[in-house]
């Protein structure tokens, strides 16, 4: 089964400054991988996804993700932080449900704030 | 863009009672739903797979008798939890399947159901 881990369950840094939040996956067969971002009590919303096209992608909000095969890895950055950007992010790797059809494995979340 | 609509937003019932919760895709057709579960501080975990038409599919360890779910037209799906427990309480979001976009499914999700069981 396919598995992603988060690491820092929380991450701070200031206004302006560079967002880094770490995102590694464990997959059998090349992954399809996500990062969701989720506002207080709303559900989920995509921020972006790489699906074996390039390597960088390119998100919503400014936020880019590189995935890199060698080092299992899809972390999300943004070259400089907005208040807007306090939020709860997940990262997510498609996997087979128990029919077949397919779905998303999330990590535990990275609960970004900003502080002005 | 395509948007799902959760209902309740919000919903606190007494021990024993069942409640529904509606999922609706608004602007689409929606062949899978999915019905997910989130602990304080933890991520979703996969409830099951909603199909129109059909059975859900449950992961392992979803009690299917508790969670009952109805998937009886293109935009809608219902989650029952029946004979709620104080352990019931949780955030349960549904997405619904908008397609495919260069081979990866698009998901749109609600803005979750809040349950308290008291």
């Amino acid at each position: 089964a396919q598995s992603v881990t988060q690491l820092g369950s929380h991450v701070s840094v200031s206004e302006g400054a560079l967002v880094l939040l770490r995102c590694n996956y464990s997959s059998s067969v090349p992954p399809y991988l996500f990062w969701y971002v989720q506002y207080p009590n709303q559900g989920l919303q995509l921020l972006l996804k790489y699906t074996s096209a390039a390597t960088l992608v390119k998100g919503i909000n400014g936020f880019e993700a590189e995935f890199k095969k060698s080092e299992t890895s899809f972390h999300l950055t943004k070259p400089s932080a907005h208040m807007s950007d306090a939020a709860e992010y997940f990262c997510a790797v498609s996997d087979l449900t128990q029919g077949g059809s397919e779905k998303l494995v999330f990590g535990k979340g990275t609960k970004l704030t900003v502080n002005p | 863009g395509a948007v799902v609509s959760q209902h309740p937003s919000r919903v606190i019932c007494k021990s024993g009672t069942s409640v529904k919760i509606e999922c609706r895709s608004l602007d689409f057709q929606a062949t899978t739903m999915f019905w997910y579960r989130q602990f304080p501080k933890q991520s979703l975990m996969l409830m099951a797979t909603s199909n129109e038409g059909s059975k859900a599919t449950y992961e392992q360890g979803v009690e299917k008798d508790k969670f009952l779910i109805n998937h009886a037209s293109l935009t809608l799906s219902t989650l029952t939890v029946t004979s709620a427990h104080p352990e019931d309480s949780s955030f349960y979001i549904c997405s619904a399947e908008g397609g495919w976009v260069s081979g990866a499914n698009v998901l749109t999700f609600g803005a979750g159901s809040r349950l308290t069981v008291l």
